[in-house]
C-alpha cells in the first residue's frame, strides 16, 4: 500500500507570492492533517480535514488555508508569503473513523518551503 | 492546553548499548494517548511506539519500550541494543482521547537528536 505522498518536495518562493502544497493520503484514510515544522517553533498543528470538512484549526493566521477533496486528497495554501513561513510542511493521514479513534497518524516526507 | 517537554536536545549512545529518552507532559485530561515518533534525515515521521493512558502496562515494540508514569506525567523511551539506523530526531507527542473535533491533533515536544556511535 502506498504511503502518504506530498508534492512537491522542495519549493522556493518569494515574499508576497502564494503557494499550494498537495497531499495524497494512504488509500482508505479519510482524515488528513497538516503540520508546520521549524527549528524555532518545532512541530505545530495547522488544521485537520475529514470528509471534506475542516474539523479543527491551529493558531495560524488566515493566510493559511486548506481543503480536502472527495477522494480525500488535500491541499494547503499559503497566501502573501512571509520569510517566517519558511518551514517543512508535513501532512499526515489516518483512518479517522470514530470519534475516539486512536488510529495512528502516518506522515509523508514533507514539502520544504523556502521563502526568499 | 496540553504541553509536551523534552528537555534534552541531544543524546549520544554507543552502538549495542541502551539509551533512554525523557519526556514529560502536562494535561488536565485523564484519557489520552502518547506517542514517540522518529524523524530520520529523510524527514518522514515514523511512529515508533504508542501508549494509551488508561493502560497501566508499558508498551513495547521489539527493541523499543516505554516507561509510562501517569501520576508523574512522564513518558520515557528506552532503546535497547542501539543500532546505527536508530540515529534520528525523536519526538514525544500527546493526543487527547476526548473528542474535541480534531482526532488527529498531536502536540509535539521539541524533539531530541540521537546519535549512535559505531
Amino acid at each position: 500500500k502506498a504511503g502518504v505522498t506530498q508534492t512537491p518536495r522542495y519549493l522556493i518562493k518569494t515574499r508576497g507570492q502564494q503557494v499550494t502544497l498537495s497531499c495524497s493520503p494512504i488509500s482508505g484514510h479519510r482524515s488528513v492533517s497538516w503540520y508546520q515544522q521549524t527549528p524555532g517553533q518545532g512541530l505545530q498543528f495547522l488544521f485537520e480535514y475529514f470528509s471534506e470538512t475542516q474539523r479543527n484549526k491551529g493558531n495560524f493566521p488566515g493566510r493559511f488555508s486548506g481543503r480536502q477533496f472527495s477522494n480525500s486528497r488535500s491541499e494547503m495554501n499559503v497566501s502573501t508569503l512571509e520569510l517566517g513561513d519558511s518551514a517543512l510542511y508535513l501532512c499526515a493521514s489516518s483512518l479517522g473513523l470514530s470519534l475516539r479513534s486512536n488510529s495512528p497518524l502516518h506522515f509523508g516526507n514533507g514539502t520544504r518551503l523556502t521563502v526568499t | 492546553a496540553q504541553t509536551v517537554t523534552q528537555s534534552q536536545p541531544e543524546m549520544s549512545v554507543q552502538e549495542a548499548e541502551t539509551v533512554t529518552l525523557s519526556c514529560t507532559y502536562d494535561t488536565s485530561e485523564s484519557d489520552y494517548y502518547l506517542f514517540w515518533y522518529k524523524q530520520p534525515p529523510s524527514r518522514q515521521m515514523i511512529l515508533v511506539i504508542r501508549q494509551e493512558a488508561y493502560k497501566q502496562q508499558n508498551a513495547t515494540e521489539n527493541r523499543f519500550s516505554v516507561n509510562f508514569q501517569k501520576a508523574a506525567k512522564s513518558f520515557s523511551l528506552k532503546i535497547s541494543d542501539s543500532q546505527l539506523g536508530d540515529a534520528a530526531m525523536y519526538f514525544c507527542a500527546y493526543r487527547s482521547a476526548t473528542y474535541t473535533g480534531a482526532n488527529s491533533k498531536l502536540t509535539f515536544g521539541k524533539g531530541i537528536t540521537l546519535s549512535v556511535r559505531p
